[in-house]
């Protein structure tokens, strides 16, 4: 019931490609899917985040696509650059982000030359 | 630096040793909560505060786990007993109580040996 499905587990992209990483949750009283990026050794930082009464949100290069109906999201890197490769993790949570986060198993992303 | 902060960095300890992590949140960041990150996994949620009650403990958290706040500022999360499985990396964020995003501390990572 609180799982958070993440895909795909590693992503080689392009430099200038799009990465696109993909989410799917089984709790319907989740209402707030936040993105964080994590480099070795460091916390992770929040990237963007979305309520489930849009279906897109955009911040800069970076792109949350929410399915209600389907239970999913996905996070779209756009331009891709090497300063991006790091391990993404999306996350779920009830309470509009006020109570604990459900992380999925993340995605380790490599941007190539 | 007005970020989540955690102290000790790192911490090696000896299997049966008790351990006690630090983290001081964004200031007037009522809620501070602790999570726990193994290798190539997501963070597990262990516990939460909002101000210095503790509102809900992961059944993971076992009972050689404690969590105070009791200033309502600060926490510490102490390990008694440790074993070799509690070797992890442990996770502080803060938020504050009317909005969503939690910001993650950079980590205390344990070794158990």
């Amino acid at each position: 019931q609180q799982q958070v499905k993440q895909s795909p587990q590693s992503l080689i992209v392009q430099k200038g490609g799009i990465s696109i990483i993909n989410c799917a949750y089984e709790n319907t009283a989740f209402d707030y899917f936040p993105w964080y990026q994590q480099f070795p050794g460091k916390g992770p930082a929040l990237l963007i985040a979305i309520r489930p009464d849009v279906s897109e949100k955009k911040e800069g290069r970076f792109t949350i696509s929410f399915n209600k109906s389907a239970k999913q999201f996905s996070l779209h890197i756009m331009d891709s650059q090497p300063g991006d490769s790091a391990t993404y993790f999306c996350a779920s949570s009830r309470g509009a982000g006020n109570e604990k986060l459900t992380f999925g198993t993340g995605t380790r992303l490599t941007i190539i030359p | 630096d007005t970020g989540v902060s955690q102290n000790p960095r790192h911490k090696i300890t000896k299997r049966g040793q008790n351990v006690t992590f630090r983290c001081d949140p964004i200031s007037e960041h009522n809620r501070l909560y602790w999570y726990r990150q193994t290798l190539g996994q997501g963070p597990e949620f262990l516990t939460y505060f909002q101000n210095e009650a503790q509102l809900e403990k992961s059944r993971l958290l076992s009972d050689r786990f404690s969590a105070e706040r009791p200033k309502g500022s600060f926490s510490t999360l102490e390990i008694q007993r440790t074993e070799q499985g509690d070797s992890a990396m442990y996770l502080c964020a803060s938020s504050l109580d009317t909005a969503s995003e939690q910001y993650f501390g950079p980590g205390t990572r344990l070794t158990v040996t």
